[in-house]
């Protein structure tokens, strides 16, 4: 089935040490979105790609950072985890032509 | 500008009876709203949307939902609670254009047997 992927599902790192999350698509979609998620909260836009158009909310901490390098890919870049890090990351993805954005399972990331 | 309301952050029903979660929205525009549905450790998994078509729009797993213009609303309901409706509960609202979704803060679901 088309889907959104994220790896790995679970990830633990400790404070300061850099971390990748990954997420991947093969609905061909040209807009993908980073999401944190902290406990009971709503989601929270980090940033979106509308195909290499890089698009960063202005709250977005500089420790975040992205990278798309296709259409299938886009990862997430936490250079110095700290303990206000620990969340679930979710990536998402959107046709330009529709309204409905998709949702992966997400990453659980453990800041040590 | 948009935003979403959700009253009630836990909400708990018996087995079989009616579900009924609350969803206010604003928005300067016409508004595109959906419901998604997060089981533990999990993403979100759309249930049901409205885009501009029919005001009642049915979803997965028995849900719908009914666009009141007049009252902002947008509640999603479920004439008969099952144990697996167990989840936090998100609506959110975007508009034509926008490529945001501007969330409410969840509603937990608890089916009590």
């Amino acid at each position: 089935d088309a889907m959104v992927i994220q790896n790995p599902r679970y990830q633990v790192t400790q404070f300061g040490k850099p971390v990748t999350l990954s997420c991947s698509q093969t609905l061909n979609h040209n807009v993908m979105y980073w999401y944190q998620q902290k406990s009971s909260q709503a989601p929270k836009l980090l940033f979106h790609y509308y195909d290499k158009d890089f698009n960063n909310e202005a709250d977005t901490p500089d420790n975040f950072q992205s990278r798309r390098p296709n259409t299938s890919f886009c990862f997430l870049d936490i250079r110095s985890p700290g303990l206000g890090d620990a969340a679930m990351y979710l990536c998402a993805t959107r046709h330009r032509a529709t309204d409905t954005q998709y949702f992966g399972p997400g990453t659980r990331l453990t800041v040590l | 500008a948009q935003s979403v309301t959700q009253l009630g952050s836990h909400v708990s029903v018996s087995e079989g009876a009616l579900v009924l979660l609350r969803c206010n929205y604003s928005s300067s525009v016409p508004p595109y709203l959906f419901w998604y549905v997060q089981y533990p450790n999990q993403g979100l998994q759309l249930l049901l949307k409205y885009t501009s078509a029919a005001t009642l729009v049915k979803g997965i797993n028995g849900f719908e939902a009914e666009f009141k213009k007049s009252e902002t609303s947008f509640h999603l309901t479920k004439p008969s609670a099952h144990m697996s409706d167990a989840a936090e509960y998100f609506c959110a609202v975007s508009n034509f254009g926008n490529e945001k979704l501007t969330f409410g803060t969840g509603t937990r679901l608890t089916i009590i047997p």
